[in-house]
């Protein structure tokens, strides 16, 4: 089974509005951590933000948010106000405490999102 | 500061060609990672590293070598290219202090095509 899946191959949003983007993700290990990073098409990697899974609040940075369900074991970006700039390929990852080795990520395979006028 | 350096930036090789990918990092990170990115995919681990002398093998790393001489840099080596090695190479690390909630921090890539 894949450890995080990401169902939206492409989402478009208009400029200022809100946009959700699916992770879900698979994991028996109770202590793990979910990031999600940004790239643009110049392809470089950007931190966006972290939950761990012990967080009671939900994550918040800037115009992200992550919507965290730990029942569903889903983990949703929401970017509020979208801008030009916020087009891009988005993926979540996983890192797992206790069954991960050397702290590594495991990622989706992404969302292309594309913000219009 | 540099953060983590990749080079090349862009190489085209023939099939059975041999090459190394540099990564070197000047942040003092313990661990150390190779990512591969094909075209409109996420990302798969090849190799890593939790310290100098200390490598192991990731999800994808037939075709793959990597050496850890030194904290700074972990080199990935192809031997014998072939064109499903085709792909952009990430390099990142992290620091092993506050380990469960650091980001990796990610060179800007190697694109590499095997022709």
């Amino acid at each position: 089974a894949q450890k995080i899946t990401q169902t939206q191959p492409g989402m478009f949003v208009q400029e200022k509005e809100a946009v959700t983007l699916d992770c879900t993700y698979d994991t028996s290990d109770p202590s793990y951590g979910l990031f999600w990073y940004k790239q643009p098409s110049s392809g470089e990697m950007i931190f966006l933000i972290y939950q761990g899974s012990y967080d009671q609040q939900n994550a918040t940075e800037g115009r992200y948010s992550l919507n965290f369900q730990k029942a569903r074991k889903s983990a949703n970006l929401v970017i509020s106000a979208s801008q030009l700039g916020d087009s891009a390929m988005y993926f979540c990852a996983m890192r797992e405490g206790l069954t991960g080795g050397g702290n590594k990520l495991t990622f989706g395979t992404g969302t292309q999102l594309k913000v219009e006028l | 500061n540099a953060g983590v350096t990749q080079t090349p930036k862009f190489r085209i090789l023939k099939i059975g060609q041999s090459m190394t990918l540099q990564c070197t990092q000047d942040m003092n990170h313990n661990y150390m990672y190779w990512y591969r990115q094909d075209p409109g995919m996420g990302l798969k681990l090849i190799y890593y590293s939790v310290g100098a002398g200390i490598t192991d093998k990731g999800e994808v790393p037939n075709g793959y070598n990597v050496s850890r001489s030194t904290t700074e840099d972990f080199p990935l080596r192809l031997e014998l290219a072939a064109p499903s090695q085709t792909s952009v190479y990430f390099c990142a690390s992290k620091p092993r202090t506050g380990a469960f909630n650091s980001p990796l921090h990610f060179g800007n890539g190697t694109r590499l095509t095997v022709t």
